[in-house]
């Protein structure tokens, strides 16, 4: 069956831009994920939503980072004045509820030049 | 606040070889405890996990893991590796006991030599 999917694979955008980062979780999954991982790292939580809801937004590192689940199924990351240190992979995951194992996406490589 | 420390960013051992990635955690709740393997320019891949009950965690693909609350470990084994195990193996804790929020750790590279 289809996993999670996440568009785009890749993104190169400038400083200062705007960039929008799709998430198609697996159907019928209420709770998505979002993590970014930084070269070397390993992900870092960024934010959990529960059905539209954001049940955990703790770990967005500022006002310029914005996601969106509307209707309870995809989600967009969105962030704005895009700076250098943003440049990582963005992974989305979903599972079942909140209590079940999270199936990640390939993720998408954001590069900020 | 949870984390959990990976023992060596790189490991390397040989083909038919005991594999053994090591981590510590430190959680102020009963820990939910992950590990996960990421192939290059792939997502992350549930290896095992442990929630409660047996302290031993088989996973798949032959790994296994123990958890040792005296010792705060949660190592990851394999008896025999192969090249196809050649990845990025993540240790993981939960932030509240429970599978959502997940606290990882930065992450061991495992090379396998032939």
């Amino acid at each position: 069956g289809a996993g999670v999917s996440q568009t785009p694979s890749n993104k190169v955008t400038e400083k200062g831009k705007y960039v929008e980062l799709r998430c198609d979780p697996i159907s019928g999954h209420t709770a998505l994920y979002w993590y970014r991982q930084s070269l070397g790292q390993g992900p870092e939580f960024l934010i959990y939503f529960q059905g539209t809801g954001a049940a955990d937004d703790s770990g967005l590192p500022n006002d310029r980072f914005f996601a969106v689940r509307p209707e309870g199924s995809v989600s967009t990351l969105k962030i704005q004045r895009t700076e250098r240190g943003d440049s990582a992979v963005y992974l989305c995951a979903s599972s079942l509820n909140s209590k079940g194992p999270q199936h990640f996406g390939d993720g998408t490589r954001l590069s900020i030049l | 606040a949870q984390s959990v420390t990976q023992l060596g960013s790189h490991v390397s051992v040989s083909e038919g070889a005991l594999v053994l990635l090591r981590c510590n955690y430190s959680s102020s709740v009963p820990p939910y405890l992950f590990w996960y393997v990421q192939y290059p320019n792939q997502g992350l891949q549930l290896l095992l996990k442990y929630t409660t009950g047996a302290t031993l965690v088989k996973g798949i693909n032959g790994f296994e893991a123990e958890f040792k609350k005296s010792e705060t470990s949660f190592h990851l084994t394999k008896p025999s590796a192969h090249m196809s195990d050649a990845a990025e193996y993540f240790c993981a804790v939960s932030d509240r006991g429970r599978d959502d929020k997940i606290i990882f750790g930065k992450g061991t590279r495992l090379h396998i030599l032939p």
